[in-house]
């Protein structure tokens, strides 16, 4: 089956520490993106990844570190400088291009305790 | 102003109803046009995209007015099922595949 993986689905952290988030994909796309939801927000974008080894920030980098080594890996850092980490983060990808849909994975809810 | 906006609700609506979510945006520009749905504490999901002539998938229609910038999604025939937030999702002019997700409008459907 092709699709988006992400792990854990539940995260806990205590404050001060970072974290990576998992995101794997088998749909051979070349582009790949982290999203962050808060309650009765639209996703925000965090990062994105057109292709291996090169990425850009999105609308709110700031404390997050991405690294994208393989076409399938696509793994976000959250670190003890992100003000406000709890919330649900979203991986997804996409064929490049300006019109083509993008599909998410399962999520990951990270809960700094 | 946000680049897309929508009706929060929640909607409450009986089986066998009509509804119709709305959503503006603010990028005159903007390329392409989705209805994303997403159930509670899951991924968003594509519903369908939204096409310049209008679009009809089933009990689903979308329809884009791109003088006023607005996007419109009616579904007929409400589903307990339909139950979800559906989220308004606009590609903006650009040189790569962002998207930009309204925050949603929940839909209640009851017996």
């Amino acid at each position: 089956d092709g699709g988006i993986t992400q792990s854990p689905k539940y995260l806990f952290r205590k404050e001060g520490q970072n974290v990576t988030l998992s995101c794997e994909q088998n749909l051979n796309h070349d582009a790949m993106y982290w999203y962050r939801q808060d309650p009765g927000q639209g996703l925000r974008l965090i990062y994105y990844s057109q292709i291996v080894n090169d990425f850009q920030k999105g609308d709110i980098a700031e404390g997050y570190s991405v690294s994208r080594e393989k076409k399938e890996s696509f793994p976000l850092t959250v670190t003890s400088a992100q003000k406000n980490p709890t919330a649900f983060y979203l991986c997804a990808s996409s064929i490049v291009g300006s019109t083509d849909t993008q599909y998410f994975g399962p999520g990951t809810r990270l809960t700094v305790l | 102003r946000k680049e897309v906006e929508q009706d929060p609700g929640p909607f409450n609506v009986p089986e066998g109803a009509t509804v119709a979510f709305n959503c503006t945006y603010s990028n005159s520009a903007s390329q392409s046009f989705f209805w994303y749905r997403q159930d509670c504490r899951k991924e968003p999901k594509l519903l369908m995209s939204v096409y310049s002539s209008g679009n009809e998938d089933g009990r689903f229609t979308a329809q884009l007015n791109r003088a006023s910038q607005y996007i419109s999604l009616l579904i007929r025939d409400s589903k307990l099922s339909d139950s979800a937030t559906y989220l308004c999702v606009v590609n903006p002019a650009g040189g790569y595949n962002k998207l930009i997700f309204g925050a949603g409008t929940r839909l209640a459907v009851h017996p």
